[in-house]
């Protein structure tokens, strides 16, 4: 089925180590994206692709980095440099042409920082 | 960002009560999406608006995109304990780069004690 996975569902992360999350989506979509949800908000857009080789920062990407090398695959690394990395992460891709802008979304990944 | 303001932020319901929630924004926008976020989960797409004035439905659940671009709502009609969860809407702003949506603060619903 098609369909957008993240991996891991629960990640634990020690102070100044660097974490990376997996999103895959086997959906052929151009666009991708990764945003991130604290407890009983909004969700925040932390970096996005258009295509590969492509990505630009949102609106909290300070701490955060990512690449795309390729169009199923889009990782998202919290870095020592993220104060308050704790939080449920989300990755959302979005297929291109005509009007359709209808995000679809993983499962998340709930990193703790211990 | 573009800011999209949702109301209520909270609201209990009763089994069988109609229900209603909106979103404003001082932005045109394109598009209006409507998701349910359940707790641990990602959020799952409900219904989408394209045109201004369009009136859609998706079983007990009904959203109209407002005349002025600007505003959205979402009813559910007679709810049961299983719409509990979290309402977001969402849109890509008029004259945004790409696909780059904006999301509301969502509106959290809950059963009556």
């Amino acid at each position: 089925d098609g369909g957008i996975t993240q991996s891991p569902k629960y990640l634990f992360r020690k102070e100044g180590q660097n974490v990376t999350l997996s999103c895959e989506q086997n959906l052929n979509h151009d666009a991708m994206y990764w945003y991130r949800q604290d407890p009983g908000q909004g969700l925040r857009l932390i970096y996005y692709s258009q295509i590969v080789n492509d990505f630009q920062k949102g609106d909290i990407a300070e701490g955060y980095s990512v690449s795309r090398e390729k169009k199923e695959s889009f990782p998202l690394t919290v870095t020592s440099a993220q104060k308050n990395p704790t939080a449920f992460y989300l990755c959302a891709s979005i297929g291109s042409g005509g009007p359709n802008t209808e995000a679809f979304f993983g499962q998340g990944t709930r990193l703790t920082v211990v | 960002g573009q800011q999209l303001n949702q109301s209520p932020q909270s609201m209990f319901i009763q089994e069988g009560e109609d229900v209603s929630m909106n979103c404003t924004s001082s932005s045109i926008f394109n598009t209006w999406l409507w998701y349910k976020q359940e707790p641990g989960e990602g959020p799952v797409l409900l219904i989408a608006l394209y045109k201004a004035g369009e009136l859609t439905s998706n079983g007990r659940l009904t959203a109209q995109f407002g005349i002025t671009r600007k505003d959205s709502f979402l009813n559910i009609s007679a709810s049961i304990p299983s719409d509990v969860g979290i309402y977001f809407c969402a849109g890509p702003p008029w004259g945004a780069a790409g696909n780059k949506l904006t999301f509301g603060g969502g509106t959290r619903v809950l059963v009556k004690p």
